[in-house]
């Protein structure tokens, strides 16, 4: 598969309970993003990894996000304490670092109720 | 601050009926515009970069264009499988080492046979 994977593809979960997603990038891809895309809006920047190095994250990133990219793999996004403001489509993408461009994985829908 | 507008929001053309899609940006040194399409429930799929104004690229139906302002994507002879959210997003080379995308708040296109 030479695509980027999501899992899972959804995930109703009640708040105030943790949520970890899973992104498994283009495997010769050293830079990995997550975005977040609410109902007719365009995706926002949340994180972006370099290799295993978490480089930059977005204001929209409060406390209770935390990301990690274990040995410069896959990713994986938490969401603890999860509210109803966190409903949203969780968007993985990975680039090479002389590539301006992305590929976008499927993402994975939340829902908090 | 670097900021992308869509217009028009929703656009439903007649199958074979062309038209355009508009992209205005704002950005601080322009590294990249690119569009993207996304169909219901999946990751935006990468359709076109273009790097510098008067540059145009093509891809079957679409023909994308740039200017110092904007950027439009034009549909010829448009068909039903066209039919999806066309997204557009702007890096600048002021964004670190990030490459981080900003997006717009995309194009909904429906075309009906």
């Amino acid at each position: 598969d030479t695509g980027v994977s999501q899992d899972p593809r959804h995930k109703i979960t009640k708040r105030g309970q943790n949520v970890t997603f899973r992104c498994d990038p283009i495997s010769e891809h050293n830079r990995l993003y997550w975005y977040r895309q609410t109902l007719g809006q365009g995706p926002e920047f949340l994180t972006y990894f370099q290799n295993e190095a978490q480089l930059e994250k977005s204001r929209l990133l409060s406390d209770r996000f935390s990301a990690e990219r274990p040995k410069g793999s896959f990713s994986t996004l938490e969401i603890q304490r999860t509210e109803q403001g966190d409903s949203a489509m969780y968007l993985c993408a990975s680039s090479l670092e002389s590539n301006y461009g992305y590929t976008f994985g499927s993402g994975t829908r939340l829902t908090v109720v | 601050e670097d900021q992308v507008t869509q217009s028009p929001e929703a656009l439903r053309l007649q199958e074979g009926e062309s038209s355009s899609l508009n992209c205005s940006y704002t950005v601080s040194g322009l590294r990249g515009l690119f569009w993207y399409r996304q169909d219901p429930g999946k990751g935006p799929e990468f359709l076109f970069t273009l790097y510098s104004a008067g540059e145009e690229k093509e891809k079957e139906r679409l023909k994308a264009t740039l200017t110092k302002k904007e950027s439009f994507l034009h549909i010829t002879a448009p068909k039903p499988e066209d039919s999806a959210t066309y997204l557009c997003a702007v890096q600048s080379h002021y964004g670190g080492a990030t490459n981080k995308l900003i997006f717009g708040t995309g194009t909904l296109l429906a075309v009906q046979p």
